[in-house]
């Protein structure tokens, strides 16, 4: 079955400990994206990656890291988390070319404290 | 700037009746546009795609408009149902540009018996 899988579902933290969101995608795609989802603001893209060792910012890219040393694999690393953070995170892949479907996980919803 | 408007308020309908959605935006020339459903807690799941120079598609109760000159695209759910009952977010997608969907906020469906 072809899907998007991120870990942890759920994950409470405290201020300033490092944490790690994984993501994997078993569809072969190329690009692959990070996004946060806050009431009122929709979905706004972190980092993405064009393909192996190529990622670049999104629009909302502070406090965060990314890395792309597979192509199936996509972790979102938080050095520092802090509260502002605090938010439902969605991995997405999907394949190059502007008119393919994206394909989500199923969410990770952060509480920084 | 960029601008995806799509309406915040809830639609509330009747089991039976069409629902139509908006999507409007400024400042943008994307090539295709995408509709997604999303329910709670859960990933964004791909509907429809419809490119810059159709003027609608269609799949099974679903409907899409697409209108460049106007920079809006109405969505459709013909004889609607309670499991229709979700949020639609509407992407643009740029040709060239770098593979980014940008989604609106979303707008919330309940179809009531």
């Amino acid at each position: 079955e072809a899907q998007v899988t991120q870990n942890p579902r759920y994950l409470i933290t405290v201020t300033g400990k490092k944490l790690t969101v994984t993501c994997s995608q078993n569809m072969n795609h190329e690009y692959m994206s990070w996004y946060r989802q806050d009431p009122g603001l929709g979905l706004r893209q972190i980092y993405y990656s064009m393909n192996v060792e190529v990622t670049d910012k999104g629009d909302v890219p502070e406090g965060y890291k990314v890395s792309r040393k597979e192509k199936r694999n996509f972790p979102l690393i938080l050095e520092s988390p802090s509260p502002n953070q605090t938010s439902l995170y969605f991995c997405a892949s999907r394949q190059q070319g502007a008119n393919t479907e994206a394909f989500f996980g199923q969410g990770t919803r952060l509480t920084v404290v | 700037s960029q601008k995806i408007e799509q309406n915040s308020e809830a639609l509330n309908i009747q089991e039976g009746k069409t629902a139509t959605l908006t999507c409007n935006y400024t400042n943008y020339s994307p090539a295709y546009l995408q509709w997604y459903r999303q329910d709670p807690g859960r990933g964004p799941v791909f509907l429809l795609l419809i490119r810059e120079n159709e003027k609608e598609k269609r799949k099974e109760r679903l409907k899409v408009t697409f209108d460049t000159t106007l920079k809006q695209s109405l969505f459709h759910i013909t004889a609607s149902q309670p499991a229709d009952s979700a949020t639609y977010l509407c992407a643009l997608d740029r040709a060239g540009g770098g593979n980014k969907l940008t989604f609106g906020t979303g707008t919330q469906l309940k179809v009531e018996l």
